[in-house]
């Protein structure tokens, strides 16, 4: 079975402009989580979808969002990027809502110069 | 406020000797603790869990222990190997989304 894939693996944006990263979860899983890791934190958690919906939102400003689509696939926005969005993105995905079996992709490392 | 804590950023063990790490809880909520263990360039992968239930788990040479009344938990790795030599992240839940420490990295030296 493949595992989660994420894209794209690095991107360098700058201060103001948008982003966006896409996430493909295990076939067959149907939740998918996103979380932030920077320096010197541990991960944070940012949002989880499960069949097109939200189920839980983690505390971020109202610049991250996230959508699923009917494959399941997920992206995740950050607009009006500030340099302290500088991180690595983790995609992480499961059977169902609430699992705590998480499977993670490699992430996505998004600098902002 | 920081919710799980792992206050030790870094450990250096001998290969072939045993690897404590720990982590911290404040919530006495939650009621499921796992660890994940992190290379670079990689994402984090499950290494093991244990329910609120129980007081220790293991897994070939990983076990787990939960102490309750301290809000404290352990991931002893025994005999430690130079492939364990990684970040480690200790995770908990108490119905919701996990909540992760900072992480530990385990540097095992041949």
């Amino acid at each position: 079975k493949a595992g989660v894939t994420q894209t794209p693996r690095y991107l360098i944006k700058t201060r103001g402009q948008q982003v966006t990263l896409s996430c493909s979860p295990i076939s067959g899983h149907r939740s998918v989580s996103w979380y932030q890791q920077t320096p010197g934190q541990g991960l944070q958690f940012l949002f989880e979808y499960f069949s097109e919906t939200q189920r839980n939102k983690g505390n971020f400003p109202g610049r991250f969002s996230g959508r699923q689509f009917s494959n399941s696939r997920s992206e995740m926005n950050v607009s009006t990027l500030e340099l302290g969005d500088s991180a690595l993105y983790l995609c992480a995905s499961s059977s169902w809502t609430g699992s705590y079996e998480q499977y993670f992709g490699p992430g996505t490392r998004l600098t902002v110069t | 406020d920081q919710q799980v804590k792992q206050n030790s950023p870094s450990l250096s063990v001998q290969e072939g000797r045993i690897s404590i790490l720990n982590c911290d809880y404040t919530n006495s909520m939650f009621d499921y603790f796992l660890w994940y263990k992190k290379y670079p360039a990689e994402g984090p992968t499950f290494l093991i869990s244990i329910s609120s239930i129980k007081d220790k788990n293991e897994d070939g040479r990983f076990t787990v222990f939960l102490n309750k009344s301290a809000k404290h938990l352990s991931l002893h790795i025994v005999p430690s190997q130079p492939g364990d030599s990684a970040v480690y992240f200790c995770a908990a839940s108490a119905n919701t989304p996990l909540v992760f420490g900072k992480g530990t990295r385990l540097s095992v030296i041949a």
